[in-house]
C-alpha cells in the first residue's frame, strides 16, 4: 500500500533557530515528491518538487533533500521566523496515477 | 490574476441535508482535482475532473457524493443526505494542463454536519 508517514507530529521551536522535517514514502514506483506549507484555515501552498534523481531542491530558508534509495526526504528550515509556523506536508506522486498521496503534516511552531 | 477560489469558506448542514461546494480554477487552469481533510488526517484524494469531463473518481465514496465541471461554471462537489462523517474540510486544486503539472491550491471549504 502506497504511504507517506511523517516526523515528527509536531515542533516546538524558538525563532531563529533551524530545524529538519523527515519524510519516509513506500510509494513505487515514484514520480515526484513535493513539500507544501499549510497554514491554518489555509490551502497548502508549493514550497519545493523533486524528481527522483533530484538529491537537493532549496527555495529560500527551506531546503529539501531526498534520498530515493531509501525512500526519505527531509524539509530543513534555516533562521526560523514566526510565519513559519504551520504545518508541512510530503506528498508523493507515483507513476502510475494521476492522485497525490499526502502525509499527515508535521505542525511546526515557532515561538519568540 | 486571482489564484483557485472556494466558496463558501464554511458550510453548516444538518443531517440529511444536501452539500454543494463550489470551485473556481485559477484563469487558464482545465484541471480540477477535490481533495478531502479529516480532523487530524492527511488530505485524501477524491476526483479529477476536466471540463466537462471526469477523468478519476477512484477517490470518490460509492454513493452520496458527485462532481461536475461544466462548460461554463465552477467545479461543484455535491454531497447528498449529508452525515456527521462528511464533517471535513473539502480542497479544491487545479493545474493548467494534465495532473503532472503542479496542483495550486484553494483555501478550502469546512463543512459541519450538525
Amino acid at each position: 500500500k502506497n504511504q507517506v508517514e511523517q516526523s515528527p507530529q509536531s515542533l516546538i521551536i524558538l525563532e531563529g533557530k533551524n530545524c529538519t522535517l523527515q519524510c519516509n514514502y513506500t510509494v513505487s514506483p515514484f514520480s515526484n515528491l513535493r513539500w507544501y506549507k499549510q497554514d491554518t484555515g489555509r490551502g497548502p501552498v508549493s514550497l519545493t518538487i523533486m524528481t527522483f534523481s533530484e538529491n537537493t531542491k532549496s527555495n529560500g530558508r527551506y531546503t529539501a533533500t531526498l534520498d530515493a534509495d531509501t525512500k526519505q526526504s527531509s524539509l530543513h528550515i534555516t533562521a526560523s521566523q514566526l510565519s513559519d509556523s504551520a504545518s508541512y506536508i510530503c506528498v508523493v506522486r507515483d507513476q502510475a496515477g494521476t492522485a497525490l498521496i499526502f502525509g499527515k503534516g508535521t505542525t511546526l511552531s515557532v515561538s519568540s | 490574476n486571482a489564484g483557485v477560489m472556494q466558496n463558501p469558506r464554511h458550510l453548516v448542514r444538518r443531517r440529511g441535508q444536501e452539500a454543494r461546494l463550489r470551485c473556481s480554477p485559477m484563469k487558464g487552469h482545465s484541471h480540477v482535482y477535490w481533495y478531502r481533510q479529516l480532523p487530524e488526517e492527511g488530505l485524501k484524494f477524491m476526483v479529477y475532473l476536466q471540463k466537462e469531463n471526469i477523468i478519476d473518481e477512484s477517490g470518490m465514496p460509492k454513493e452520496r457524493f458527485s462532481a461536475e465541471f461544466p462548460k461554463e461554471g465552477p467545479s461543484i462537489l455535491r454531497i447528498q443526505q449529508v452525515v456527521r462523517g462528511d464533517s471535513a474540510a473539502y480542497f479544491c486544486a487545479s493545474s493548467a494542463t494534465s495532473s503532472y503539472n503542479e496542483q495550486f491550491f484553494g483555501p478550502g471549504t469546512r463543512l459541519t454536519v450538525l
